[in-house]
């Protein structure tokens, strides 16, 4: 199956800092990739869509400004979190859905990214 | 937009006894349901999947069961092992619509 590499897996940052998450589609070409956050014993709440060479689409609640979203070619898209506060500290995943006539799902998922701002 | 809900939202069962949990879908242009199973602070992880021109599926130990009528789609589990233990997550994607809807989630607990 289609594999999506995330880094890091764990990162710790203090306050104010900025954080760079990166989503890698391995084995095929992603024109879409989907961010979200995974609150301890929660499920999983979509951010933003990150479509290749354009802008993201955020969802409705998310700040474009805090968290920044990059998909600048068919296999990576970044997710920046700027001026981390401990709100932001949670489990950020993301799914990658394949290019071409099959049309995928989006239903692969990255290791996903256990930030802790402190 | 689409609204999945899921129940129970735990379920604590016996090795050996079978586990069902159900998700009910709201835009009934959905064509898409994967099941997926997240054990802690892992990725989730798809183990079945059904599209809208099936009613039925079966993998092994895992089935799924699709009622495009009254919109609701259930995940069963037969002969539960501990190693089923996890969150379970339903999702529904509809046609055009190129993301998924998460239901909220279902801790199964299987006991020895």
């Amino acid at each position: 199956g289609a594999v999506v590499s995330q880094h890091p897996s764990r990162v710790i940052c203090k306050s104010g800092t900025s954080v760079k998450i990166e989503c890698r589609s391995l084995d095929f070409q992603a024109t879409t990739m989907f961010w979200y956050r995974q609150f301890p014993k929660q499920s999983l709440m979509l951010m933003a869509t990150s479509n290749e060479g354009s802008k993201a689409t955020y969802e409705q609640g998310v700040e474009k400004d805090k968290f920044l979203i990059n998909h600048a070619s068919l296999t990576l898209s970044t997710l920046t979190v700027t001026s981390a506060h401990p709100e932001d500290s949670s489990f950020y995943i993301c799914s990658a859905r394949e290019r071409g006539p099959g049309m995928g799902t989006g239903a692969f998922f990255g290791q996903g990214t256990r930030l802790t701002v402190v | 937009g689409e609204n999945v809900e899921q129940h129970p939202s735990t379920l604590s069962v016996q090795e050996g006894d079978s586990a069902v949990i159900k998700c009910t879908y709201s835009d009934s242009a959905s064509n898409y349901f994967p099941w997926y199973k997240q054990e802690l602070g892992k990725r989730p992880q798809l183990i079945i999947d059904i599209r809208s021109n099936v009613g039925e599926k079966k993998d092994q130990r895992i089935a799924v069961t699709l009622n495009k009528t009254a919109k609701h789609f259930s995940l069963h589990i037969t002969e539960t092992q501990p190693e089923d233990s996890a969150v379970y997550f339903c999702a529904a994607k509809g046609f055009g619509y190129s993301t998924l809807t998460f239901g909220k989630g279902t801790m199964l607990l299987v006991s020895p």
